[in-house]
């Protein structure tokens, strides 16, 4: 069965450099989640998309922007990095609908993208 | 706001013994819950979830879990824990939003399995 897909797997930037991660979600997916996290922390909610549209906002730095694309597939730009930018990212997808509770389809992560800024 | 708590933070059973991961959660209204299994430098693995009916449910690789509202708790159980299940374990609970489903987790718990 089709997965989360995020790529990079890995990436190394230097400080202020500017990193973009691409997840595409399973297919007829209509929400796309983006989660941090640090080393030995839990996952922290950055932002979601619903069909395309930004639909919640968590602990996501002002230098942070993210858009899901008519093809569904998200972006999270990353500009200015600092060093504690440092982390593994998750992009999940899920079948939501329209606030009728978690679709039985389940919410599924991807394999994340390494970010390390040096 | 909700929160999760994962009171035990390591965790060290022998292999074949019982198991069992502890999740208290803070949300005012009904949850959605969830656990997941990390692997070191992995992504997270849904082991199993919660929405609503039976407040006993089961999940892949032999886990099974309860939720138990007058307690606050979904706690994670596996009757013979295998080498492989060393990983971290994350509970978390979902809350709705505008059109989705964001999960708060809790602090993870780390099994180590003893062989």
């Amino acid at each position: 069965a089709a997965g989360v897909i995020q790529s990079p797997r890995h990436l190394i930037k230097e400080k202020r450099e500017t990193a973009t991660l691409k997840c595409y979600p399973i297919p007829r997916h209509d929400t796309v989640y983006w989660y941090q996290q640090g080393p030995g922390q839990d996952p922290q909610f950055l932002i979601s998309f619903y069909e395309k549209m930004q639909s919640d906002k968590g602990s996501i730095p002002d230098r942070f922007s993210a858009q899901q694309f008519s093809d569904y597939h998200s972006e999270l730009n990353m500009s200015s990095l600092e060093l504690g930018d440092s982390a593994l990212y998750f992009c999940a997808s899920s079948l939501e609908g329209r606030g009728t509770g978690p679709s039985n389809y389940g919410y599924t992560f991807g394999s994340g993208t390494r970010l390390t800024v040096v | 706001a909700q929160s999760v708590t994962q009171p035990d933070i390591h965790i060290t059973v022998s292999e074949g013994a019982s198991l069992e991961l502890r999740c208290n959660y803070s949300y005012g209204a009904t949850p959605y819950l969830f656990w997941y299994v990390q692997s070191p430098g992995q992504g997270l693995q849904l082991l199993l979830k919660y929405f609503s009916g039976d407040t006993l449910v089961q999940g892949i690789k032999g886990f099974e879990a309860e939720f138990k509202r007058s307690q606050s708790s979904f706690n994670l159980r596996k009757p013979s824990v295998h080498w492989s299940d060393a990983a971290e374990y994350f509970c978390a609970v979902g809350i709705l939003t505008g059109g989705g489903n964001k999960l708060t987790f809790g602090t993870g718990t780390q099994l180590k399995v003893e062989l």
